[in-house]
Formats: C-alpha cells, sequence, structure tokens
C-alpha cells in the first residue's frame, strides 16, 4: 500500500518564525512536490523535485524554499512565516516512469498569526 | 500559458441524482488527464485518461476523454451522500516537458439527503 506522509495534520506558528514541514514517501518515488490549496485558488504548486538535491521552482515559489537530501524526504520550510502563508499545505510523490498517477500526503493545515 | 478550467466551480443536488463535472484544457504536448476525488484530507486518485473516446468506469462513477474538444467529464449516476467532495482534474504534462501536472480549480459537489 502506497503511502506518504506529512509530519503534521495541524500546525499554528508565529508571525516570523522558521517553519519546517516534513513529507516522506515509501514508494522509492523520485518526483516530489509541496502544494498549497486555497479556497478559490485550487492547488497552486510552491516546488517540486524529480532528483535527490534536484529541486525546481513551481508557481509560487516565493517566501519558501525546500530540500531534499534522502529520496524519500522532502521539506518544505518557510524562512520567515507570514499570515498570508496560513494555507493547507499537501506533499506528492510520483515514479518517473510511465505511471502518471501521483500520490498525496494528508496535508498540514499550517495557521500563522 | 498552460490551463486547465473545471464547471461548475460548485454544485448541490439531492441524493440519487445524476452529475456531470466538465473539464477543459489548453496544454502543449497533452498526455493524460487525470481526476481527483478530495473529501477532507488528501486528493485520491480515480482515473487516468489519455485516449479519446474510451469510458474509463469504477462503479457509479464513469469518465470519458474528448481530444477534439480538449475536454473530459466526469460522470456520477445515482449519487449518495458520500459523494460530496471536491473533484480535481488535472492534465499532464505542460508544455516544455515539465514533470508537474496542472490542477484545475476544482468542482465543489455537495449531495444532500
Amino acid at each position: 500500500d502506497v503511502k506518504v506522509t506529512q509530519s503534521s495534520r495541524y500546525l499554528v506558528k508565529r508571525t516570523g518564525e522558521k517553519v519546517f514541514l516534513e513529507c516522506v514517501q515509501d514508494m522509492d518515488h523520485e518526483n516530489m512536490f509541496w502544494y498549497r490549496q486555497d479556497p478559490g485558488l485550487g492547488l497552486r504548486l510552491i516546488y517540486f523535485s524529480y532528483d535527490v538535491k534536484m529541486k525546481e521552482k513551481g508557481d509560487i515559489p516565493e517566501g519558501y524554499s525546500v530540500s531534499r537530501e534522502k529520496k524519500e524526504r522532502f521539506s518544505l520550510i518557510l524562512e520567515s512565516a507570514s499570515t498570508n502563508q496560513t494555507s493547507m499545505y499537501l506533499c506528492a510523490s510520483r515514479s518517473a516512469d510511465s505511471s502518471y498517477e501521483q500520490y498525496f500526503g494528508p496535508g498540514t493545515r499550517l495557521t500563522v498569526t | 500559458e498552460d490551463k486547465v478550467v473545471q464547471s461548475p466551480l460548485s454544485l448541490v443536488v439531492h441524493e440519487g441524482d445524476t452529475v456531470t463535472l466538465n473539464c477543459s484544457y489548453e496544454v502543449t504536448n497533452f498526455r493524460s488527464l487525470l481526476w481527483y476525488k478530495q473529501e477532507k484530507k488528501a486528493p485520491t486518485f480515480l482515473f487516468m485518461l489519455t485516449s479519446s473516446g474510451i469510458e474509463k468506469k469504477s462503479g457509479r462513477l464513469s469518465s470519458i476523454l474528448d481530444k477534439k474538444e480538449l475536454s473530459s467529464i466526469l460522470n456520477i449516476t445515482a449519487t449518495q451522500t458520500g459523494d460530496s467532495a471536491i473533484y480535481l482534474c488535472a492534465v499532464f504534462p505542460p508544455g516544455g516537458g515539465s514533470e508537474k501536472l496542472v490542477f484545475g480549480k476544482g468542482t465543489k459537489l455537495t449531495v444532500n439527503p
């Protein structure tokens, strides 16, 4: 059974704090993704990674950075959290072979006060 | 710019009704279209469509792709309250050979008893 896990389901942080969101997949997938989801805006891609230590900016990378030191783990970092980063954050992974199905983690609802 | 447009954005029906959700796309190098269902947490995979005119079916859900019209529909017959969810459409890949899916904003379906 495929699995993508995220470190927290709910998180409350203060403005200016550094925030780490962790994602782990156990399917040996090459590609991993971080999205944020907001009402009326849908899923927006923040960053993705197609290999260890490789990363590419998505559609809304400002205010975020990522780290992929191991194949199974992809971290999203908010260097200095702001209230407009309050959102649902979803991690996903996908194999680089012909299977295009993308598996999602359960999501982290982050509130920045 | 690659884009995926879903309609309607929200829909309220009664149990037993049949619904049709629409997804249209404008992308270069189209390879496949995916449908996901999202309840309270992670989106779960429903269908992947690559060929025009071939219906995919799973229980009361079915979907078909029309490459000429650059669109897909998702049908749900005899709806149940458990079908209440956001239905997401995504297209893979966008132009440039990138590995990222392009998502629509989703259709929020509410099925009332």
